[in-house]
């Protein structure tokens, strides 16, 4: 069975960092793609960034460049969002999200995590 | 690129036949996803490449469209589809999703 499960949120100060975790179990995690999308309290739902299955290929929304870092450690079925510099509109529930395929592009997301919640305030 | 879906809320009854629509800045071919999402919970693929259900999604669900123009159709409401509806485009990153359609009891 495909899990995914995040962890690491959290209430921050504004201007803080944290470190999201998304463990990864019932699949090839090394063969696949990742994702990050967040979702503010009763708004809609926001893509924040994409990374390739060897970490070549690395995206972001342009709401976050330069003060979110995505990573993987294929070895320990892990993805990470390294989340620096953070303001109140980061607020959110953020999931981690599998696309349905690994070869090529234009995949939707087929498997989301439960969520883990940041909250950014002082 | 944008996506903008309509209605932004939709009241019905069980049994209706419900149209959502999702029109994106600039051409997608077919590369649009519908999704669903209860209250708490992520967000479930019903529809991908414009009209591919999903394994496991029943079959009163169905997508059309291509281009800059797509829609989610269900042809008769159950009580559990009653939640909010978001498209995602798939063409280019960053991967945009709709602003979502909450779908209500009437």
């Amino acid at each position: 069975e495909v899990q995914l499960v995040e962890s690491g949120g959290g209430l921050v100060q504004p201007g803080g960092s944290l470190r999201l975790s998304c463990a990864a179990s019932g699949f090839t995690f090394s063969i696949y793609s990742m994702n990050w999308v967040r979702q503010a309290p009763g708004k809609g739902l926001e893509w924040v960034s994409y990374i390739s299955s060897s970490s070549s290929t690395i995206y972001y929304a342009d709401s976050v460049k330069g003060r979110f870092t995505i990573s993987r450690d294929n070895a320990k079925n892990s993805l990470y969002l390294q989340m620096n510099s953070l303001r109140a509109g980061d607020t959110a529930v953020y999931y981690c999200a599998r696309p349905l395929g690994t070869m090529g592009s234009s995949w939707p997301f087929d498997y989301w995590g439960q969520g883990t919640l940041v909250t950014v305030s002082s | 690129i944008q996506l903008t879906q309509s209605p932004s809320s939709l009241s019905a009854s069980v049994g209706d036949r419900v149209t959502i629509t999702c029109r994106a800045s600039q051409g997608i071919s077919s590369s649009l996803a519908w999704y669903q999402q209860k209250p708490g919970k992520a967000p479930k693929l019903l529809i991908y490449a414009a009209s591919t259900l999903q394994s496991g999604v029943p079959s009163r669900f169905s997508g059309s469209g291509s281009g800059t123009d797509f829609t989610l159709t269900i042809s008769s409401l159950q009580p559990e589809d009653f939640a909010t509806y978001y498209c995602q485009q798939l063409n280019s990153y960053p991967y945009t999703f709709g602003q979502g359609t909450k779908l209500e009891i009437k």
